[in-house]
């Protein structure tokens, strides 16, 4: 059963900052999922990344297969980024493929 | 937008009752997870359907049951509501894997008293 864990648990930071988000993982696995999550629920993929880095705008995310950890980083922060940041990892259980998530990362941007 | 929609938004019902969760996926999705996330928790999941199969079920009674229809929709039916059913239930779906991207709905919430 892979187990994922992600720190910190809480982040304020002030706008404008560089914002790191890690997260490890025990078992091997194929793919990484990072998703951010509002206030309100809804649930939106950021990146699905298997190896080396991927980029999108201000949000980096980078994955260490051998080390097992993966990193989603913000830069020039800002108040909209403020939501519940996630990393997810595939596992099976019982014949079905599911994916495992972290306790997720509530990051706060202040103006 | 991810294309992925969930009805309705929130929910109330008494300990006992049944309840009914809908999502619709985009066209081509053929698997679909449903999650339970209860508050400040991460989703658990609950199960997988694959081509209107179910495919793998997590740690839920069979109290928690699903469909999943051809057009690319699907339920989840949760019967004699506890008071611990509370949560944000979330649908996923995917084209097969999870080696692929994955689209989440905005949730229902389900408030049980």
């Amino acid at each position: 059963k892979n187990e994922v864990e992600q720190s910190p648990q809480n982040l304020t930071a002030q706008e404008g900052e560089f914002i790191t988000i890690n997260c490890s993982y025990s078992v091997g696995i194929s793919a990484l999922h990072w998703l951010q999550q509002h206030p309100g629920g809804g649930i939106v993929s950021l990146f699905m990344l298997s190896s080396g880095k991927k980029k999108h705008g201000r949000l980096i995310a980078t994955i260490n297969i051998q080390e097992k950890h993966s990193s989603l980083h913000i830069t020039a922060s800002h108040p909209r980024d403020s939501a519940v940041y996630i990393c997810a990892v595939p596992d099976s259980f019982q014949g079905a493929q599911k994916l495992v998530f972290g306790q997720g990362t509530r990051l706060t941007i202040n103006p | 937008e991810t294309g992925v929609t969930q009805s309705p938004t929130h929910l109330i019902k008494t300990r006992g009752q049944q309840v009914t969760l809908r999502c619709s996926s985009q066209s081509g999705h053929n698997t679909v997870s449903w999650y339970q996330q209860a508050l400040g928790q991460g989703p658990q999941f609950i199960f997988q359907y694959y081509r209107e199969e179910e495919n793998g079920r997590g740690n839920f009674p069979p109290r928690f049951s699903g469909l999943q229809f051809p057009n690319y929709s699907s339920e989840l039916n949760v019967n004699a509501l506890e008071l611990d059913d509370s949560a944000l239930y979330l649908c996923a779906s995917t084209v097969q894997g999870f080696n692929d991207e994955q689209y989440f709905g905005p949730g229902t919430r389900l408030t049980v008293t």
